[in-house]
């Protein structure tokens, strides 16, 4: 069948250092793809996206990488901090930008 | 302050008794959306909704319904819910501007329990 961005479920990271998150998918025809960050108890909250015909976008502290020769997608979290203890979503977005197909998370916890 | 609203925040229902969960934005944006998210499987997209007047299924629509009537309320209706529609319910809004159409903008959550 057909997956839609896989991710590793946990991540624990040192402060300062710098956070990898990862997300595989399988379906070529995704147009963008989106990363998410949801605190506890609170709704997820948009970080950053990427056109599927580029390869890198930089935010402030976050970089995304995508790699659609292997369909892998990743989000760098520079100098991580406290703060950024969180889970993490990849999400693809298809037909024309009207759904959204969200994976199921990676749970970051950054230890001071 | 730009936010999407949703009520109840956390509501217990029996199995089969109708219910509303309400979603609004004060951001005049065109697209909006409900999710529901279970442990393991993420987020799924139950229905969206393009502007008013427009709604469209998404991933899992089965036992939903929704309305647009008005461009900043967007409410989820269970007509006759189940037990396996216990779940955190999320509705979001964005902007269909190119650039932003993207960012979406989510509400606190509903947790609903069906028994």
């Amino acid at each position: 069948g057909e997956s839609v961005g896989l991710h590793l479920p946990t991540l624990s990271v040192q402060e300062g250092d710098n956070s990898i998150i990862n997300c595989a998918y399988s379906n070529s025809a995704s147009d963008y793809f989106i990363w998410y960050k949801q605190e506890s108890g609170k709704g997820p909250q948009f970080i950053i996206d990427i056109r599927s015909n580029m390869d890198k976008r930089q935010g402030q502290r976050v970089t995304v990488l995508l790699n659609k020769t292997v369909k892998h997608l990743s989000l760098q979290i520079a100098a991580t901090q406290p703060g950024d203890s969180a889970v993490y979503f990849c999400a693809e977005i298809r037909n024309t930008g009207n759904q959204f197909y969200f994976g199921t998370g990676t749970s970051l916890t950054v230890i001071p | 302050e730009a936010q999407v609203t949703q009520n109840p925040r956390y509501l217990i229902t029996v199995t089969g008794k109708k219910l509303t969960v309400t979603c609004s934005q004060n951001m005049n944006h065109e697209y909006m959306s409900w999710y529901r998210q279970d442990p393991g499987l993420g987020l799924r997209q139950i229905y969206y909704s393009m502007n008013v007047e427009v709604t469209d299924k998404g991933d899992v629509p089965e036992g939903y319904k929704v309305s647009r009537k008005e461009k900043r309320n967007f409410p989820l209706i269970l007509e006759s819910p189940s037990p396996n529609q216990t779940s955190l319910y999320f509705c979001a809004s964005s902007t269909r501007l190119a650039l932003r159409r993207y960012e979406q903008y989510f509400g606190p959550g509903t947790r609903l329990t069906v028994t």
